[in-house]
């Protein structure tokens, strides 16, 4: 079944660039999308399509994908962008939709 | 305003059965499909079904196949999910998602409905 690896954390410091990928072979040709939890509160989604964002999510999320690796990038990250992030594909061979283990986001 | 409100969960014996349901509001139901997600304790999300916007297809992952049976009432604007033969590892909170027309990720989610399986 196809898996996306996720790092379990990562951290960085207010006004910072924090970047979270999503790495399984081919990701690229895929379509991929990430959604923000914050402890006790749905998912909420903040990139679409690899780098479309809906409507309320802030320009400083963006999203990119190429060959094995989909990136979230928060830009100017705040405290309110700790949260936990996860990447997610529809996998057509399988016929399944597959979320990636999560990156918990530190800010210090 | 758009929203998905879940209930039916609630604490069950191994082995037991529970039907849950969400209820959708502020949309054409009919015009989208719809998901169900869980997340266990401490654990990330995990796609548990999905189903058409006719309810004529639906998909489940292989870790639940054969125990769970997606349905929806288009008329009700309701979508069910029961689940057989519970075991520990069916302990999560369940949400209702719905899947964005002409992409494959999930735009609207409810607050979820816990489920805890525990003799």
């Amino acid at each position: 079944s196809y898996v996306l690896t996720q790092p379990p954390s990562v951290s960085v410091a207010p006004g910072q660039t924090a970047r979270i990928s999503c790495g399984e072979d081919n990701i690229g040709s895929k379509s991929v999308h990430w959604y923000q939890q914050k402890p006790g509160q749905a998912p909420v989604v903040v990139v679409f399509a690899d780098s479309d964002r809906p409507s309320g999510i802030p320009e400083r999320f963006s999203g990119s994908n190429s060959g094995n690796t989909a990136t979230l990038t928060i830009n100017r990250v705040e405290a309110g962008d700790e949260a936990d992030y996860y990447c997610q594909v529809w996998d057509r061979d399988s016929d399944q939709w597959v979320f990636g283990g999560g990156t918990k986001l530190a800010v210090l | 305003e758009v929203q998905l409100v879940e209930s039916g969960g609630g604490l069950v014996q191994p082995g037991g059965s529970l039907r849950l349901s969400c209820a959708a509001s502020g949309f054409t139901f009919s015009d989208y499909w719809m998901h169900w997600v869980r997340q266990s304790p401490g654990q990330g999300l995990v796609w548990v079904s999905r189903i058409s916007s006719d309810g004529g297809t639906a998909k489940y992952a292989d870790s639940v196949k054969g125990r769970l049976a997606i349905s929806r009432d288009n008329a009700k604007k309701t979508l069910d999910l029961q689940i057989n033969s519970l075991r520990a590892e069916d302990t999560a909170v369940y949400y209702c998602a719905r899947e964005r027309w002409g992409t494959t990720d999930m735009d609207v989610w409810g607050k979820g409905t816990t489920v805890t399986v525990s003799s």
